[in-house]
Formats: C-alpha cells, sequence, structure tokens
C-alpha cells in the first residue's frame, strides 16, 4: 500500500545549479499536485499535472521553475539556477479524481537546502 | 495575500481535555475545507473535512465546525491525546478549484 513517494528526501545544491525532485502518486492517482513550504509559512500552492498536461500552474514562478508529469515514470519539479530563496521543503500530494474527490494525499517532502 | 489564516502558531492542552484549533479565511468563494495534521519530516495527512453546505462534520473524536458567515472554521478534539501533538494544517478550496490554499499552521502540544 505505497502512498505518495517523493525523492530525493534531501538535497543540497550550490547557488547556480540545478534541482531534479521527484514525486511518484499514489497507485491509481493520476493528479499531481506540487507544494512548497517556506520556513515559518504554510504550504503554497505550485503546480497541478495529470499526465503529459500542465493543468494549473498559477502558483509556479515565472522563471527558473518548470514541472512535468510525462505518460510514464514520476513527476519532475525542476528548478534552474537555484537561488538561496529556493531552499524550502517541497510537497507532492495526488488524488485520483483531481478536484472531485477534494482529498490529496500527500508524500514526505523533499527538502531542498541551497548553499 | 494569506487568504487562510491561523493566528495561533502554538497551543498547548492538557490530556483528556478539548483542543480547539480555530482557522479564519478572506474568500467567500471558498466552499470546501479540510485539516491536516503534519508531523515533522512527514507530509500533512488529511484528517477530515467539510464543504460549505453543512455546519459541523464529525469523525470519532474529531469535530470540525463551519461559520460562513464569520468565514470561521474550527477543528476540537476531544478527548486530546499525546498523540495528537503535531502541527494542524487547515486548507481551503473553491468550487472547481485545484489548488489548496493553506493556513500558516498551528503547532499543537498535548501534555500527558
Amino acid at each position: 500500500n505505497a502512498g505518495v513517494m517523493q525523492n530525493p528526501r534531501h538535497l543540497v545544491r550550490r547557488r547556480g545549479q540545478e534541482a531534479r525532485l521527484r514525486c511518484s502518486p499514489m497507485k491509481g492517482h493520476s493528479h499531481v499536485y506540487w507544494y512548497r513550504q517556506l520556513p515559518e509559512e504554510g504550504l503554497k500552492f505550485m503546480v497541478y499535472l495529470q499526465k503529459e498536461n500542465i493543468i494549473d500552474e498559477s502558483g509556479m514562478p515565472k522563471e527558473r521553475f518548470s514541472a512535468e508529469f510525462p505518460k510514464e515514470g514520476p513527476s519532475i519539479l525542476r528548478i534552474q539556477q537555484v537561488v538561496r530563496g529556493d531552499s524550502a521543503a517541497y510537497f507532492c500530494a495526488s488524488s485520483r479524481l483531481g478536484t472531485d474527490t477534494y482529498e490529496q494525499y500527500f508524500g514526505p517532502g523533499t527538502r531542498l537546502t541551497v548553499t | 495575500d494569506q487568504q487562510v489564516k491561523q493566528n495561533s502558531p502554538s497551543l498547548s492542552v492538557q490530556e483528556g481535555r478539548i483542543s480547539i484549533l480555530n482557522c479564519d479565511y478572506t474568500n467567500s468563494m471558498f466552499d470546501y475545507f479540510l485539516w491536516y495534521k503534519k508531523y515533522p519530516a512527514e507530509g500533512p495527512t488529511f484528517l477530515i473535512s467539510i464543504s460549505s453546505i453543512k455546519d459541523k462534520n464529525e469523525d470519532g473524536r474529531f469535530t470540525v465546525f463551519l461559520n460562513k458567515s464569520a468565514k470561521h472554521l474550527s477543528l476540537h478534539i476531544v478527548p486530546s491525546q499525546p498523540g495528537d501533538s503535531a502541527v494542524y494544517f487547515c486548507a481551503a478550496s473553491g468550487m472547481g478549484g485545484n489548488q489548496f490554499y493553506f493556513g500558516t499552521g498551528t503547532s499543537l502540544t498535548v501534555i500527558p
């Protein structure tokens, strides 16, 4: 009964490097959401994807951030040329039917540290 | 622009007593509300939800109350147990909305 899986759990990058965060949704789930939690803040929505489609990316920074959810394999959140302000916990969630269920199941998160 | 607010960053309660966690929202288009519980180094876990057509939903020791006119919801845990110690986030979603808006969380400590 595997839940949402994220890897790596911890990622350290130097300024200017690229960060790739992976998310495998729960079995049977085809909708993936990415959230970011900055220190002392709540979770902030970034992007909602279905297989091969970005449905809502209204929470994504306009530059350096991209997300994909290919037909095969995990969803990837990619951050290019990381800066110190990107240091945060990034959570992925999945749901079975998207907005109809309203219940999103979260992974354990990836803690990104930019040095 | 924080549309969902949890104004109490922390709360301590004696074991066996009631814990009341509060949440306020500003967007009247929100029609679905959820509470999540989060332990350190783990992702949030869904706890209980309520739609705007109801004013109360109960699940075991957990009850969520919704006051639409005040744009306020609360989570009651009774009796509180030490295992309830965690950070609790409330979240809200609008009709057909894809994203949840989360509050900043309240850290609950239940003292044995």
